[in-house]
């Protein structure tokens, strides 16, 4: 089945610092991957729509300067939160899209990764 | 626009018992509907989805639910509840395939012995 991989797990860092999230697709292509951020004992809230060769849709609301993403291949998006401070300690989760005849079973299925935890110190 | 409505945050229910989360949609376009669960400190997990296809819905665990367009509802049940589906559990809906969804605030499930 379609497996997405997030890395880091967790990551501790510094207020000030730039943290990477990766999100792969390990099995399939995803042209599409959509970012969520999650609060504790929150819902998860969409942050962008990455596509992969051009710029990310952003949500109302979402810094598109203080979250960048990357979705340079159609296996990798990456999400980063630049000049970290406390409030952006969160769990973000990512999804993608897997696209017919790539690899995924089943079109369309959106797969979830495990998701990061980022708390700044 | 696509919206859902999880009624009650928590639900307390005994091993063995009826397990009912209850999730209400709005949507503009017929929606594509689904049940996540997620444990702490991990990810989401499919539980099952509603695409158009048969109103009732089986999914993994023993769960199910019932696409209502009248009532625009898709509760999860459980017949018998068991420790290990002490959980967080989102309903979320999208208004075509494999679009983003858009999740309730979710409903802790607890189930005591």
């Amino acid at each position: 089945g379609a497996v997405v991989s997030q890395h880091p797990s967790w990551v501790i860092c510094k207020s000030g610092t730039s943290v990477k999230i990766e999100c792969r697709s390990l099995d399939f292509q995803a042209t599409t991957m959509f970012w969520y951020r999650q609060f504790p004992k929150q819902s998860l809230m969409l942050m962008a729509t990455s596509n992969e060769g051009s710029k990310a849709t952003y949500e109302q609301g979402v810094e598109k300067d203080k979250f960048l993403i990357n979705h340079a291949s159609l296996t990798l998006s990456t999400l980063t939160v630049t000049s970290a401070h406390p409030e952006d300690s969160s769990f973000y989760i990512c999804s993608a899209r897997a696209e017919p005849g790539t690899g995924a079973s089943g079109a369309n299925v959106l797969t979830f990764g495990a998701g990061s935890r980022l708390t700044v110190l | 626009a696509q919206s859902v409505t999880q009624l009650g945050s928590h639900v307390s229910v005994s091993e063995g018992a009826l397990v009912l989360l209850r999730c209400n949609y709005s949507s503009s376009v017929p929606p594509y509907l689904f049940w996540y669960v997620q444990y702490p400190n991990q990810g989401l997990q499919l539980l099952l989805k509603y695409t158009s296809a048969a109103t009732l819905v089986k999914g993994i665990n023993g769960f199910e639910a019932e696409f209502k367009k009248s009532e625009t509802s898709f509760h999860l049940t459980k017949p018998s509840a068991h420790m290990s589906d002490a959980a967080e559990y989102f309903c979320a809906v999208s208004g075509q395939a494999g679009t983003a969804l858009i999740f309730g605030k979710g409903t802790t499930l607890s189930v005591s012995s």
